[in-house]
């Protein structure tokens, strides 16, 4: 099993639309989990982190599902500017913390 | 707001020759990491460096690379003999501490492209 997989998609939704992904990740004591935005050749951008409890920025919102070892992004009424590759990152349990970056998920939002 | 700079943005260099990858972590940052995409593939991570030192590499990283923190503000990732498949995007990134409240953050990443 993959240490973080994700759907590559493309998902192309119409403006306005709701959009969800989903993650999985395989080591069950991972402790620290994120979303970056990567527009094409460019540098991963945080988009935001996830927690137990939930979060939400504006139109977007991370839930974590530690019994199910996924993590979830809905994006509300999408933006053409939204259209990127949407990563989700889980943080090594061993010391430095680095990053284990899933494949990503392809998000394209028409006009 | 403090970035992490790299460069050169772009290098094309040949079949075993050597390049050195330049970046400048925020200013207060202590942790750095080097990590790297093949066009169409995932981020995968190189390595870390903590107090001079490296702090974890993967199997990725072998002899033909190494890192380097000549001064105060420098971080380099050397590729000694460059093979065709080095090409990639290399980003570097850091982190003011570790920790699972602090997040790295990245360079806008150099494209190595060998030819």
């Amino acid at each position: 099993r993959k240490e973080v997989e994700q759907d590559p998609g493309p998902f192309n939704v119409p403006e306005g639309a709701t959009v969800a992904f989903n993650c999985t990740y395989s080591n069950s004591a991972s402790q620290s989990f994120f979303w970056y935005r990567q527009d094409c050749r460019k540098e991963p951008k945080l988009l935001m982190s996830v927690y137990s409890s939930g979060n939400e920025d504006g139109r977007f919102t991370a839930q974590l599902n530690r019994a199910s070892q996924y993590i979830s992004l809905l994006i509300r009424d999408s933006k053409l500017s939204d259209s990127a590759t949407y990563l989700c990152v889980v943080t090594s349990t061993s010391g430095t913390y680095k990053y284990i970056f899933g494949t990503g998920t392809r998000l394209k939002v028409l006009a | 707001e403090p970035e992490v700079t790299q460069t050169p943005s772009h290098q094309v260099t040949q079949m075993g020759q050597e390049v050195i990858l330049r970046c400048v972590p925020i200013s207060n940052h202590l942790y750095f990491y080097w990590y790297r995409q093949i066009l169409g593939q995932k981020v995968e991570f190189l390595v870390s460096f903590y107090n001079n030192e490296i702090s974890e590499k993967s199997e990725i990283f072998d002899d033909q690379f190494s890192v380097e923190r000549p001064d105060g503000s420098n971080f380099t990732l050397k590729i000694r003999s460059t093979k065709l498949e080095d090409s990639a995007m290399y980003f570097c990134a850091s982190s003011e501490a570790l920790g699972l409240s602090y997040e790295q953050y990245f360079g806008p990443g150099t494209r190595l492209t060998v030819t």
